[in-house]
């Protein structure tokens, strides 16, 4: 069992719905990220949320707006999405006082734009 | 600038053989480097990881890296290959600290047949 948990695991949405992701961790870790991954491909870096705070967006579109109400949740709100934009979403937490930064993931949202 | 080379994309053994899946990195820095597993429909789990303290990292379910800096390479191994062994390898480096950037190969895709 994964440590850090995602919901839902499949969402399908259509161009115009607005729909969020969400992310929830209980290890006390203070930087938490947004991957996108690909078929056949390595996660793709988007957002990194260090103490709560945004710490780096990778450019992505601003049809994507990530939230981090708290230490332990991390959301990703999603509007206006196009079809190229189905893919897996995996989200990931790190601790603060570690020096290598090993990130522990979660399963994932299996995201699907019709 | 870090980067990871997965040499590679597709690995065939037969069950009982030799894993050896091959990662070369390149990084101004001393690195941390890593390695993770996707099994379908999952997240990514963490191996193993290089922090400096031992060249010879042992990880989890039987598999090992070593470090070599002369050879910029931490190449992953298994002696004996399981069934259950069948799925992605993503090798990854970072600069370390609190929210820090993982950076990852291609990946391998490693089949195992009886």
């Amino acid at each position: 069992d994964t440590e850090v948990t995602q919901t839902p695991k499949h969402l399908v949405m259509g161009m115009t719905n607005k729909k969020s992701l969400k992310c929830e961790q209980h290890m006390g870790h203070r930087a938490m990220y947004w991957y996108k991954q690909k078929a056949k491909k390595p996660p793709e870096l988007m957002f990194v949320y260090s103490y709560e705070k945004l710490s780096i967006n990778e450019s992505v579109p601003s049809r994507f707006s990530p939230e981090c109400p708290n230490s332990s949740l991390l959301n990703l709100h999603l509007h206006a999405l196009q079809p190229e934009d189905s893919a897996l979403y995996l989200c990931a937490s790190s601790q603060d006082n570690t020096r290598d930064g090993s990130q522990h993931f979660g399963d994932g949202t299996r995201l699907s734009i019709l | 600038a870090q980067s990871v080379t997965q040499l590679g994309s597709h690995v065939s053994v037969s069950e009982g053989a030799l894993v050896l899946l091959r990662c070369n990195y390149s990084s101004s820095v001393p690195p941390y480097l890593f390695w993770y597993v996707q099994y379908p429909n999952q997240g990514l789990q963490l191996l193993l990881k290089y922090t400096s303290a031992a060249t010879l990292v042992k990880g989890i379910n039987g598999f090992e890296a070593e470090f070599k800096k002369s050879e910029t390479s931490f190449h992953l191994t298994k002696p004996s290959a399981h069934m259950s062994d069948a799925a992605e390898y993503f090798c990854a480096v970072s600069r370390g600290g609190t929210a820090s950037k993982l950076t990852f190969g291609t990946g391998t895709r490693l089949q195992v047949t009886l």
